[in-house]
C-alpha cells in the first residue's frame, strides 16, 4: 500500500513554461486535494475534487488548473509558470465518510519542490 | 477568509519535559478541528480529529483537548522524546473548507 504519491519530487521551470504534476493514491479515496506550502503560512488549498470527473476551485487557484479523470489519479497543471508559483506542493486524499469530508483524514503525499526561475 | 493561529511559532523543549501549545481558530461556522504531526522531510500525519466542544482525545502521551465557544484547541506532549521533534499543525473545517496554521515547531533537546 503505497498511500499517496507524487511525481517529480523535485522540479525547475523556467517563467513562461508549463508542467504537470501527478498525484496518485491506491486507497480507493474519493476526495483529492492539492495544497502549495509557503515560508510563513499554512497550507493553502489550490484545487479539490470530491469524485471523479469532478473539480472545484480552492482558496488559491489562479494560475492553475487540475484534472481527475481516474478516481486514483489528480493532476495539478501550470500553465505558463511563473515565479510567484515557487512552492511546495501537496497533494491529498480523503475517505469522505463524514458529510463533505469535514471529519475525513487526509492523508498526505511527499511533496512536489518547485522553482520557477 | 478564516483564521488559524498557532502559538507559539517554534519551541525547544529538554528531553523528559511536558509541554503544550495552543490553536485557535473563529467559533463561528465551526465544524471540525484537526491536527497532524509533520517531521522534516515527510508528509503530515493526522493525530486527531475533534469536533464535539469539550472533547479530549488521547494518543500515547499526546493529547489534546477543544473549546469550540471561545475557539481554541491545546496539543499537550507528555515527557517529550527526541522523535517528538516535528512541526505540529492544526486546521479548522469552517466555510466549507479546511483551512491550516502555520504551526509550532517543536525541537527536544536531548
Amino acid at each position: 500500500n503505497a498511500g499517496v504519491t507524487q511525481t517529480p519530487k523535485f522540479q525547475v521551470l523556467k517563467t513562461g513554461q508549463s508542467m504537470t504534476l501527478q498525484c496518485a493514491q491506491d486507497m480507493n479515496h474519493e476526495y483529492m486535494y492539492w495544497y502549495r506550502q509557503d515560508p510563513g503560512m499554512g497550507l493553502r488549498l489550490i484545487h479539490y475534487s470530491v469524485g471523479e470527473g469532478t473539480t472545484a476551485k480552492g482558496e488559491v487557484p489562479d494560475g492553475y488548473n487540475v484534472s481527475r479523470l481516474k478516481k486514483q489519479n489528480f493532476l495539478l497543471g501550470l500553465e505558463s509558470a511563473a515565479p510567484s508559483q515557487t512552492s511546495v506542493y501537496f497533494c491529498a486524499s480523503s475517505h469522505a465518510r463524514g458529510t463533505s469530508g469535514r471529519t475525513d483524514t487526509q492523508y498526505f503525499g511527499p511533496g512536489t519542490r518547485l522553482t520557477v526561475l | 477568509i478564516l483564521n488559524v493561529e498557532q502559538s507559539p511559532q517554534s519551541l525547544h523543549v529538554q528531553e523528559g519535559d511536558s509541554t503544550n501549545f495552543t490553536c485557535s481558530f473563529p467559533s463561528s461556522n465551526f465544524y471540525a478541528l484537526h491536527w497532524y504531526r509533520w517531521e522534516t522531510a515527510k508528509s503530515p500525519e493526522a493525530l486527531f480529529v475533534m469536533t464535539l466542544n469539550g472533547d479530549e482525545k488521547k494518543k500515547g502521551r499526546i493529547s489534546a483537548t477543544l473549546n469550540t465557544k471561545e475557539g481554541y484547541s491545546y496539543l499537550y506532549i507528555k515527557g517529550s522524546q527526541p522523535e517528538d521533534s516535528a512541526t505540529y499543525l492544526c486546521a479548522s473545517w469552517g466555510d466549507e473548507k479546511l483551512t491550516f496554521g502555520t504551526g509550532t515547531r517543536l525541537t527536544i533537546i536531548p
